[in-house]
């Protein structure tokens, strides 16, 4: 069983530069949640997608995007990056499969952003 | 909306010694209730997690967690550390957003073990 992977590991950008992050779920996950860890805090939630709909946003502002594939695979836009974009970006996949259960999400190993 | 607050950010224990971290949730109902850990470079890997089943929760590495409602309390311990229990911890509750649920985070207590 594969589980969660991302890449890049590392990406370095400047200022007003635009970026994608991809993620690959863990087999047999439908749901990718994407999360923000600034240096020193902890992850802050963006956003979840769920056959290929975006169904949960956090406090971040529009410049932020994503997608999810039919694979359930997912990637992260970020556009006109700014300094304070500079994190460790998680992705997570869990599987929804209804009711009020809640299914844990895998993370996988993150990609550090460097915005200069 | 629920919340989680992780007392101290740095923690130092000797090894061998009990390792105690501290997380208080904001809630009025019993949440969803989980300890993460992260090794340096690392992603995320789930230690434990309550789910209104029993108050005592045990996970990996010898970890556990006691939920105490009276206290709004989800504290972390093992009895005897390893140098190999050094990493950054967090304590994380389930938040709807939309139809999304979402993991909120503490700000994390980095423990640090001494020889």
């Amino acid at each position: 069983e594969t589980g969660v992977t991302q890449s890049p590991t590392h990406l370095i950008k400047t200022r007003g530069q635009q970026v994608t992050l991809r993620c690959s779920s863990q087999s047999g996950h439908n749901t990718v949640s994407w999360y923000q860890q600034a240096l020193g805090q902890g992850p802050q939630f963006i956003f979840q997608y769920y056959r290929e709909e975006e169904n949960g946003r956090g406090n971040f502002p529009p410049r932020f995007s994503g997608l999810q594939f039919p694979n359930y695979s997912s990637e992260l836009n970020v556009n006109a990056l700014e300094l304070d974009d500079s994190a460790l970006y998680l992705c997570a996949s869990s599987l929804t499969s209804g009711g009020d259960n809640y299914n844990e999400q895998f993370f996988g190993p993150g990609t550090r952003l460097t915005v200069l | 909306a629920q919340s989680v607050t992780q007392l101290g950010s740095h923690v130092s224990v000797s090894e061998g010694a009990l390792v105690l971290l501290r997380c208080n949730y904001s809630s009025s109902v019993p949440p969803y209730l989980f300890w993460y850990v992260q090794y340096p470079n690392q992603g995320l890997q789930l230690l434990l997690k309550y789910t209104s089943a029993a108050t005592l929760v045990k996970g990996i590495n010898g970890f556990e967690a006691e939920f105490k409602k009276s206290e709004t309390s989800f504290h972390l311990t093992k009895p005897s550390a390893h140098m190999s229990d050094a990493a950054e911890y967090f304590c994380a509750v389930i938040l709807r957003s939309g139809s999304a649920r979402q993991l909120t985070f503490g700000s994390g207590t980095q423990l640090t073990v001494l020889p």
